[in-house]
Order: structure tokens, then sequence, then C-alpha cells
């Protein structure tokens, strides 16, 4: 069974640059999860996905972070105008039902470095 | 204050040691505990969970939650090079499918 795929997987930008990450997420997975995990902390839940709606975004800073999963499978997270502090690790990650959220599975992650 | 702590370490044990990792927390609304772990420039990978209090076992990892004390602890035996990492625990609350990660702490399992 394939995992949850990202790309790219390493980016380098300028601040106030924009950028866009891509996931696909295992097949069959209704729900799909963005975090940011600052080098040497823990994954952020940025926003949840079930199916195309969203369930959660409180922690999506919604002035330059946006999101979509516009057919319920595959889905693109932009960050515009880049920060500084947005250098991180993004990672992709999907469940199969609403309910069974500890079984996540996560992507290999986008590095992003913004200078 | 963080909602969960974690020791970020690194944790250096030799080839066959004990490896004890624990997270406390402050939020009693949590009743799911988990464990993952992170290889370098990889996504986290879930070792285990519990619900509630109690113990766990799997193979050589055992995991163990105390929620009177709002500590979680995992305890890894017969400690490889292979299980060199970073272990995160995560907690979710009954409702929704939110995780609240802790900070991770590093291990390194010198041969």
């Amino acid at each position: 069974e394939a995992g949850v795929a990202q790309s790219p997987r390493y980016k380098i930008i300028e601040k106030r640059q924009s950028v866009a990450f891509w996931c696909n997420p295992i097949s069959g997975h209704a729900t799909l999860y963005w975090y940011q995990q600052i080098l040497g902390q823990g994954p952020k839940l940025l926003i949840q996905f079930q199916n195309n709606g969203v369930v959660d975004d409180s922690q999506l800073p919604k002035d330059r972070f946006s999101a979509e999963r516009l057919k319920g499978v595959d889905s693109t997270l932009k960050i515009q105008p880049a920060k500084l502090e947005d250098s991180a690790v993004y990672l992709c990650a999907s469940s199969l039902e609403y309910g069974a959220s500890y079984e996540q599975y996560f992507g290999p992650g986008t590095r992003l470095t913004v200078t | 204050q963080k909602e969960v702590e974690q020791d970020p370490g690194p944790l250096s044990v030799p080839e066959g040691a004990i490896v004890s990792l624990n997270c406390t927390y402050s939020n009693s609304a949590f009743q799911y505990f988990m464990w993952y772990r992170q290889y370098s420039r990889k996504g986290p990978e879930l070792l285990m969970y519990t619900y509630s209090s109690g113990n766990k076992e799997d193979g050589r990892f055992t995991a163990q939650v105390d929620k009177s004390s709002k500590y979680i602890s995992l305890f890894i035996r017969d400690s490889q090079p292979s299980d060199s990492a970073t272990y995160l625990c995560a907690m979710k609350k009954a409702a929704g499918n939110k995780l609240t990660f802790g900070g991770g702490t590093r291990v390194l399992v010198k041969p």
C-alpha cells in the first residue's frame, strides 16, 4: 500500500514570496491533516479536512496560509506572503475515518526555508 | 505553559539498555495517548496508543498512562541502534480528531 505522498521535499524561498505544497493521502482515507513542525518541536495541526470539508482550521494563520482539498483526495497548502518564522517542515497526514484519528499516517514532509 | 511537556534530550544509552521516556500534560480532558517515532527527515510513525489509564505492551515496547498524575511513559527494552530517533508523545480528547504533540525526545542508542 502506497503511503502519503508529498512534494516538493525541499523548498527555499525569500520572505514575502509565495509557496505551495502538495499532498496525496493514502487511497481511501477520508481525513487529511496539515501540520507544521518547527525544528526541535512537535507537529502542530494547521488544518483538518474530512473529505473536502474543513473540520478544524483554528490554528491556521488565515491572513497568509490557505489550503484546499477540492475533490476530497489530494490537497494543497499555500503560504503567501512567507515570513522568516514560517521556516519549518510541513507534514501531511491522513486517517481512514473520523474518530480513528490515533491512526494517522504521515508523509515525509516538505522542508521549507525562508531567507 | 504548554499542554504537553516532554524533555528534549538527547538521551544516550548503550545498546541493550532500557530506554525510559515520559510526558506530562495539563489538560485532564485528554483520553487517548500515543507514542510516535520520527527518524531524521521522515514523518512520524505510530508506535503505540493507549486509551485512558493502564499499561500496554507490544514486543519490546511498553506504554503506561497514569491519568491521576497526568503522566505517561514509554519503555523500550533491549534497545538497538535502529531505535535511535526522536520519540513524540501525542494526546487526544474523547471528541474530535485533534492531536496535541509533545516536543519530542531525541534518543541515541550507541553500539
